[in-house]
């Protein structure tokens, strides 16, 4: 079963505008969210986390909004640039002794200039 | 301070042989975590370890086995080796056994043929 989901496999946007990545969970245990960044050829980057008790994260252009109600989370990035251009990844932590993470299939933006 | 590293970036097996993939952790990390990322998923956690012991495992069966040295390197072994293993093994390090602030290496693309 799929516990995080990102449901859009790509987003293109325009350079300057806002990109706007979504993702959703079914288990109401995970009490902390991340979002990597993956260049080809390159591992996952930290982008960004929430955690459960919060609704909001901001860090420069990147802003992570959680919706505990509705189980969803969005990473906005304001203004959007090309280097931004990249596959990024959703990732949940659950309620363990251990920093098991679980990934969204990510989704892939395309900032064009 | 260097980084996750990972070697082979590229290997090339054949359906039943046995592969090792290693991974050196980032400088004062004591904690590692192998996943495998499918073509067009999200990485999938494997197991992880914890001042050389395994404290978290995934859904993967057991001929999918680590181990982590004094050192806190890192192998990661597969046996019997099937189509579907056909992947990118991420590795992963961080401070702490429940401490998710991963840094990955770039991977180990592995083709099973």
């Amino acid at each position: 079963d799929q516990q995080v989901k990102q449901n859009s496999p790509s987003l293109s946007v325009q350079e300057g505008r806002i990109s706007i990545l979504n993702c959703d969970y079914t288990n109401s245990m995970f009490d902390y969210f991340l979002w990597y960044k993956k260049y080809p050829a390159e591992g996952p980057t930290f982008l960004i986390s929430i955690s459960s008790i919060k609704d909001k994260n901001e860090d420069g252009r990147f802003t992570v909004f959680l919706n505990k109600s509705a189980k969803h989370l969005s990473l906005h990035i304001v203004p959007s640039q090309p280097g931004d251009s990249a596959v990024y990844f959703c990732a949940a932590h659950g309620s363990s002794n251990t920093g098991k993470l679980i990934f969204g299939q990510g989704t892939t933006l395309q900032v064009k200039p | 301070e260097t980084g996750v590293t990972q070697s082979p970036t590229h290997l090339i097996k054949t359906r039943g042989q046995q592969v090792t993939l290693r991974c050196s952790s980032q400088s004062g990390h004591n904690t590692v975590s192998w996943y495998q990322q499918a073509l067009g998923q999200g990485p999938q956690f494997i197991f992880q370890y914890y001042r050389e012991e395994e404290n978290g495992r995934g859904n993967f069966p057991p001929r999918f086995s680590g181990l982590q040295f004094p050192n806190y390197s890192s192998e990661l072994n597969v046996n019997a080796l099937e189509l579907d293993d056909s992947a990118l093994y991420l590795c992963a390090s961080t401070q702490g056994a429940s401490n998710y602030g991963y840094t990955f290496g770039s991977g180990t693309r592995l083709t099973v043929v």
